[in-house]
């Protein structure tokens, strides 16, 4: 079936340091991909997302690139900062979201 | 923006008894509406998915005898935990789809902290 796998946490990173939080999906058809985050004490937000081959989503500094060719989607940041200490979603939609375990992103001052 | 309003945010009940949590969706019709369950290690598991008007759609391995779902109207979902067990005890999400289609992204509620005791 549809599955979604992303590198496990937490990710630890000084303040403006590159951020990279892979995502490779497996699924039949063509699937929808997303980025969903969860900041301390609030829901699931949708981040970005793409929804065919070879889109970037981006939003917030985030950028994720839809790869067919690696069923891949993993989320980049060129410069992090301490807001964005938060729990990452990769998801993928075909006729239902499946999520992946999620990514705790943890970054210091 | 659209809103998914869950209440309660937390709970906390005895083993036995039997828990509903609501979801709304406070500025759009929703017609289809999701349940998820997010355990310890935060991944977040698709339970069942209910449209209005009719019979929810359960995952594999989640007991529909034990999450009842309803979805009376095109803004309320409820979802009763019964005869709750202490394993029961878990973070439940709802999210809702203004559609039926659903390559579109989903609104969250925050979330409700179920503890059985």
């Amino acid at each position: 079936g549809d599955s979604v796998t992303q590198m496990e946490g937490p990710v630890t990173l000084s303040e403006e340091a590159f951020l990279t939080i892979n995502c490779t999906y497996t699924a039949t058809g063509y699937p929808s991909l997303f980025w969903y985050v969860q900041y301390p004490g609030e829901g699931l937000q949708l981040l970005l997302k793409a929804t065919k081959a070879d889109d970037k989503g981006s939003n917030k500094g985030f950028e994720a690139t839809y790869r067919k060719e690696t069923t891949s989607f993993h989320l980049e940041k060129g410069s992090v900062q301490v807001s964005d200490s938060a729990v990452y979603f990769c998801a993928l939609n075909t006729d239902k979201l499946i999520f992946g375990t999620g990514t705790r992103l943890q970054v210091f001052p | 923006g659209a809103v998914v309003s869950q209440h309660p945010s937390w709970v906390i009940c005895k083993s036995g008894t039997s828990v509903k949590i609501e979801c709304r969706s406070l500025d759009f019709q929703a017609t289809t509406m999701f349940w998820y369950r997010q355990f310890p290690k935060q991944s977040l598991m698709l339970m069942a998915t209910s449209n209005e008007g009719s019979k929810a759609t359960y995952e594999q391995g989640v007991e529909k005898d034990k999450f009842l779902i309803n979805h009376a109207s095109l803004t309320l979902s409820t979802l009763t935990v019964t005869s709750a067990h202490p394993e029961d005890s878990s973070f439940y999400i709802c999210s809702a789809s203004r559609g039926r289609l659903y390559n579109s992204p989903l609104h969250f509620g925050n979330g409700t902290r179920l503890t059985v005791t």
